[in-house]
């Protein structure tokens, strides 16, 4: 089955404590990406890989970092996660074309930094 | 720059009654927009897009959106609500970069089914 995955569901971590969150796909996606949800904002895009060791910011890439050593893998870091950063996060793939490829998204992770 | 805007962050309509859920845009490039469902506890799925072929876009789940360049518009409508349809509306742009890195998102429309 065609997936993007996302580990954690759920994290509860304390200010200043690195922490990743893993997204893995299996459909052989050149692009990949992480948005954050917030109530009233909508998504918002962090950072984004169009292709292995090819990463760029996104709108709101302050506080995060991410890798991109496999196809399948990006996953997102916090080196010192602060209680702004609690939000719901998602991972995000898709085959690029001419722009009106489709987004593949993860569940979801739900992050509370305390 | 491009930018959405979803009119309405709470929509609440009756079983059975139509559905609109507004959705405007501005872009420096001819757009390319879709509509994201996201029900509780899940991530995004897409719902319809327009590419610049038909202005009347058919999506699943009985949803349909006309895009009108001229009011800068892509209204998602459904003739008639299910219980099911109780969920996350997000509109969104791609422009610059017409792919998925430079797509921007709505703030989304929270849809509400009456019984």
């Amino acid at each position: 089955e065609a997936q993007v995955t996302q580990n954690p569901r759920y994290l509860i971590t304390v200010t200043g404590k690195k922490l990743t969150v893993t997204c893995s796909q299996n459909m052989n996606h050149e692009y990949m990406s992480w948005y954050r949800q917030d109530p009233g904002l909508g998504l918002r895009q962090i950072y984004y890989s169009m292709n292995v060791e090819v990463t760029d910011k996104g709108d709101v890439p302050e506080g995060y970092k991410v890798s991109r050593k496999e196809k399948r893998n990006f996953p997102l870091i916090l080196e010192s996660p602060s209680p702004n950063q609690t939000s719901l996060y998602f991972c995000a793939s898709s085959e690029p074309g001419t722009g009106s490829e489709k987004l593949f998204f993860g569940s979801g992770t739900q992050l509370s930094v305390l | 720059a491009q930018s959405v805007t979803q009119l309405g962050s709470h929509v609440s309509v009756s079983e059975g009654a139509l559905v609109l859920l507004r959705c405007n845009y501005s872009s420096s490039v001819p757009p390319y927009l879709f509509w994201y469902v996201q029900y509780p506890n899940q991530g995004l799925q897409l719902l319809l897009k327009y590419t610049s072929a038909a202005t009347l876009v058919k999506g699943i789940n009985g949803f349909e959106a006309e895009f009108k360049k001229s009011e800068t518009s892509f209204h998602l409508t459904k003739p008639s609500a299910h219980m099911s349809d109780a969920a996350e509306y997000f509109c969104a742009v791609s422009g610059i970069g017409r792919g998925a890195d430079g797509l921007t998102f709505g703030k989304g429309t929270h849809l509400i089914i009456q019984p």
